[in-house]
């Protein structure tokens, strides 16, 4: 049972746009949200994360968005850089829950 | 270099065949967890050690086992292999049970023939 999904396997966006990922969740226990990164031959890497408290987290060029009410959360990458070609993925935990629930990956190409 | 070292990178092995994978957390962790990534799928928890001793498990097949040693460096043990448990197999570790600040490994890829 997926309790983490992404659609949309793969995004091509133009350098300088806004790359927009979506995460949808389906476990209401679940409070903390992160986003990795992960490079091909290479392991996920911690990109950004939110707790459930909040709505927004913003780092530099990475945003992230949570409505609760929809389940749903949102990366947005602005302005995009070749550099941010990669697969992403979203993940969720519960409180207490050390193990990490994670989505299917977006494929992301960004086109000089 | 994410300090979680993964050995070997690949591996390839037949059916019925045992296989063990090894991981080094990063300095100064204690909690080790692997994942499991089959084609087309997110990582799947398998289970998590925390200064030795199992701490969660997912949803990880009764062939497979696991175990943290002393110096923190875990082993994952995968036996009676079938042409399904074909996959990138990845250890993160933390410094804490927690699940904030994971480190993840470059994975071990096992093919099996």
């Amino acid at each position: 049972d997926q309790q983490v999904k992404q659609n949309s396997p793969s995004l091509s966006v133009q350098e300088g746009r806004i790359s927009i990922l979506n995460c949808d969740y389906t476990n209401s226990m679940f409070d903390y949200f992160l986003w990795y990164k992960k490079y091909p031959a290479e392991g996920p890497t911690f990109l950004i994360s939110i707790s459930s408290i909040k709505d927004k987290n913003e780092d530099g060029r990475f945003t992230v968005f949570l409505n609760k009410s929809a389940k749903h959360l949102s990366l947005h990458i602005v302005p995009s850089q070749p550099g941010d070609s990669a697969v992403y993925f979203c993940a969720a935990s519960a409180w207490g829950n050390n193990r990490l629930a994670f989505g299917k990956g977006n494929q992301v190409v960004v086109i000089p | 270099d994410s300090g979680v070292t993964q050995t070997p990178k690949h591996l390839i092995t037949a059916t019925g065949q045992r296989v063990t994978l090894r991981c080094s957390p990063r300095s100064g962790d204690l909690s080790v967890y692997w994942y499991q990534q089959s084609l087309d799928q997110g990582l799947q928890f398998l289970i998590q050690y925390y200064n030795g001793e199992e701490r969660a498990k997912g949803n990880i097949l009764e062939r497979f086992s696991a175990q943290q040693f002393p110096d923190l460096h875990s082993e994952l043990n995968l036996s009676s292999l079938e042409l399904g448990d074909s996959a990138l197999y990845f250890c993160a570790s933390s410094v804490d049970d927690r699940v904030h600040g994971y480190t993840f490994g470059s994975g071990t890829r096992l093919t099996v023939v």
